[in-house]
């Protein structure tokens, strides 16, 4: 069974930083692409960004271009976002999420999430 | 720009039958999208990837009271025989070139 379990959220202050993991298991995790998706409270699904299977191409919503930057290990089957330059804004549940294959299209597996929040 | 639209609420009875949209915006009629389920204090569930053509795919474990169809630039997910379960979020997703939207989000409520 392929499974997707995220940490690192917690409390940060405004400009302060975190960095989030997703350990994936149950599957040859160098195959696919994989995505961050969060909901921030009260809102819908909101993508954040994407990562090809090699970790050579990565995508981002303009909200967190420049600040947010994904990553993988695929020595390690994690995926990471390092979140720098927070805001109050991007307090939410963070998703990461697993793609059928190596293109970076529907996303069919998903994690738990984890909760980042960004306050004084 | 690439935009899904979905209508913010929807309502059937228990074991009644509800058709959800999403509508594709105008030069992406025939893009794909795919269905997830967000239910409270859980992740999100993909239930199928909708074609242009109608045809689907569904997730591992999905019932077969979800089905999913498609006409013009509308998507659409149906749930049959609706259970106090289904009363989740929807939300539809598709993706371009390096960019991956999601619609709004339907609530649905389990009469």
């Amino acid at each position: 069974e392929v499974q997707l379990l995220e940490s690192g959220g917690g409390l940060v202050q405004p400009g302060g930083s975190l960095r989030l993991s997703c350990a994936a298991s149950g599957l040859s995790f160098n195959n696919y692409a994989m995505t961050w998706v969060r909901q921030a409270p009260g809102k819908g699904l909101e993508w954040v960004s994407s990562i090809s299977r090699s970790g050579g191409d990565t995508f981002y919503a303009d909200s967190v271009k420049g600040r947010l930057t994904i990553s993988r290990d695929n020595s390690k089957n994690t995926l990471y976002l390092q979140m720098s330059s927070l805001r109050v804004e991007d307090t939410a549940v963070y998703y990461c999420a697993k793609h059928p294959w190596s293109s970076v299209d529907y996303m069919d597996v998903w994690g738990k999430g984890t909760t980042v929040t960004v306050s004084s | 720009q690439l935009v899904l639209t979905q209508p913010p609420s929807a309502s059937a009875s228990l074991g009644a039958s509800v058709k959800l949209t999403c509508t594709l915006s105008s030069g992406h009629s025939t893009y794909a999208i795919a269905w997830h389920q967000l239910q409270p204090e859980k992740g999100p569930q993909f239930l199928m990837k909708v074609n242009n053509d109608g045809s689907h795919n569904k997730g591992d474990g999905i019932p077969d009271r979800f089905s999913g169809s498609s006409s013009g630039a509308e998507r659409h997910l149906t749930i049959s025989s609706l259970q106090s379960e289904d009363e989740a979020d929807y939300y539809c997703q598709t993706w371009g070139t390096g960019v991956v939207v999601f619609g709004g989000g339907t609530k649905l409520t389990v009469l």
